[in-house]
């Protein structure tokens, strides 16, 4: 099992449609949590963290529930520009007591006019 | 400012080639991260470090070598490498020292291909 599941997807969405991805995490030592988008041929940029309180920022909202184990992510209103792999993202303890961070597959969005 | 840099943006090398892959932060950051990426899959650690000591080696075979000469540089030393090898890599850094809590800024990448 991996440590850290996401659906692929495709996801092919129209404009102005809600569209939510979940992930599921193995350790329950988990410390931080992440969604972090990229796009094609560039680097990981973070798009939030995300708490048990659940977290909004504009039209993204994040959502984690420990005792599930399970994240998620809901993007309101897409934009053309939504289109991207995103990331979820685990914090875990690693050797020497520091951090690493454990990627999902990656869910691809489409955002189509 | 969450700008980490890394350079070149691209590498072609050949397997008997030496190379060494550059990265820096000037944030203040106390721990960075290497990170390979082969395409259509997510970023795999390599190494960290932590206040400028490695932190944690994922088993990365010795043609590898990392060395951080201060808290703003890192480095990664590239030595009779494999076809295989090619891939993105990625450096990151964080605020506190390798913290599990930390959250981690990547640089843009070398895109390497190993002929």
């Amino acid at each position: 099992r991996k440590e850290v599941e996401q659906d692929p997807g495709p996801f092919n969405v129209p404009e102005g449609a809600t569209v939510a991805f979940n992930c599921t995490y193995s350790n329950s030592a988990s410390q931080s949590f992440f969604w972090y988008r990229q796009d094609c041929r560039k680097e990981p940029k973070l798009l939030m963290s995300v708490y048990s309180s659940g977290n909004e920022d504009g039209r993204f909202t994040a959502q984690l529930n420990r005792a599930s184990q399970y994240i998620s992510l809901l993007i309101r209103d897409s934009k053309l520009s939504d289109s991207a792999t995103y990331l979820c993202v685990v914090n875990i303890l690693g050797s020497g007591n520091t951090g690493k961070l454990i990627f999902g597959q990656g869910t691809t969005l489409q955002v189509k006019p | 400012d969450t700008e980490v840099t890394q350079t070149p943006k691209h590498l072609v090398m050949g397997m008997t080639n030496k190379k060494s892959l550059k990265c820096e932060q000037h944030m203040g950051h106390r721990a960075m991260y290497w990170y390979k990426q082969k395409a259509k899959k997510p970023p795999e650690l390599m190494f960290v470090y932590s206040y400028e000591k490695l932190s944690i080696n994922e088993s990365v075979p010795s043609r590898f070598s990392p060395e951080c000469p201060n808290s703003s540089l890192l480095n990664l030393h590239l030595h009779a490498l494999q076809p295989e090898d090619s891939a993105l890599y990625l450096c990151a850094s964080s605020q506190g020292g390798g913290l599990a809590e930390d959250t981690q800024y990547f640089g843009p990448g070398t895109r390497l291909t190993v002929l």
